[in-house]
């Protein structure tokens, strides 16, 4: 089955930079949506873009979409040390039947390092 | 309004043993999910259940299982357990329909020692 790609595996920026995490994907998906997870925790939802859109903004997160190209990029602006999480973009999985949405298919994630 | 809530947050059992995890999705969600986390190899699609039915199971073999209740609430059953089972086990829900968000709990830590 499909898996989104993140790039890169780390990231390390200083506080106030800003951060561009990439997730590239091979089939086609009818949505994407971005994941933060700290150490040992769970996913925190931060923002689910449809494959009719091309651009989400929420707070200082910006997503776009790129169907064209299979590729999602995520912008986290002016950066905080609390963002310092790995990142993970998920793809609905295009084989789920009967309704079924549960199935995300997973990235690799990226590792942020936001140092004050 | 509560989150996604799992039990245990962390448990160790011992080779052969059996283990089950308890999940409760948010209020109104009928869409459950699991999934496994390991470094190796990340987040990986166990299966998922709406209305007490499984919809969809990923490659997992039989030892994993799960069911879901009248209420929602769901649980996963892992028997026979393998040091390789050591891992954190993630419930979700979502609202039906395509196109909702998934929400995540915070895990279920299991070491097989």
């Amino acid at each position: 089955s499909q898996q989104g790609e993140e790039d890169p595996q780390a990231l390390s920026i200083q506080e106030g930079e800003n951060a561009t995490m990439n997730c590239s994907y091979k089939t086609s998906i009818n949505n994407l949506q971005w994941y933060r997870q700290n150490s040992g925790r769970g996913l925190v939802h931060l923002i689910l873009i449809r494959s009719n859109e091309r651009e989400k903004h929420s707070g200082r997160l910006r997503v776009t979409l790129d169907t064209s190209k299979k590729s999602s990029s995520l912008l986290i602006t002016a950066s905080r040390a609390a963002d310092t999480a790995s990142y993970f973009c998920a793809t609905d999985d295009p084989m789920n039947y009967g309704g079924s949405q549960g199935n995300l298919i997973f990235g690799k994630g990226t590792k942020l390092s936001v140092k004050p | 309004k509560a989150g996604v809530t799992q039990t245990p947050r962390y448990l160790i059992k011992t080779r052969g043993q059996q283990v089950t995890l308890s999940c409760s999705p948010i209020s109104g969600h009928r869409s459950v999910s699991w999934y496994q986390q390991t470094p190796g190899q990340g987040l990986q699609f166990l299966f998922e259940y709406f209305s007490e039915t499984q919809r969809n199971k990923g490659n997992f073999p039989g030892r994993f299982s799960g069911r879901q209740f009248s209420n929602s609430r769901s649980e996963m059953n892992v028997s026979t357990l393998e040091l390789g089972d050591s891992a954190l086990y993630l419930c979700a829900s979502s609202l039906t329909g395509p196109g909702n968000t998934i929400y995540f709990g915070e895990g279920s830590w299991l070491t097989v020692v």
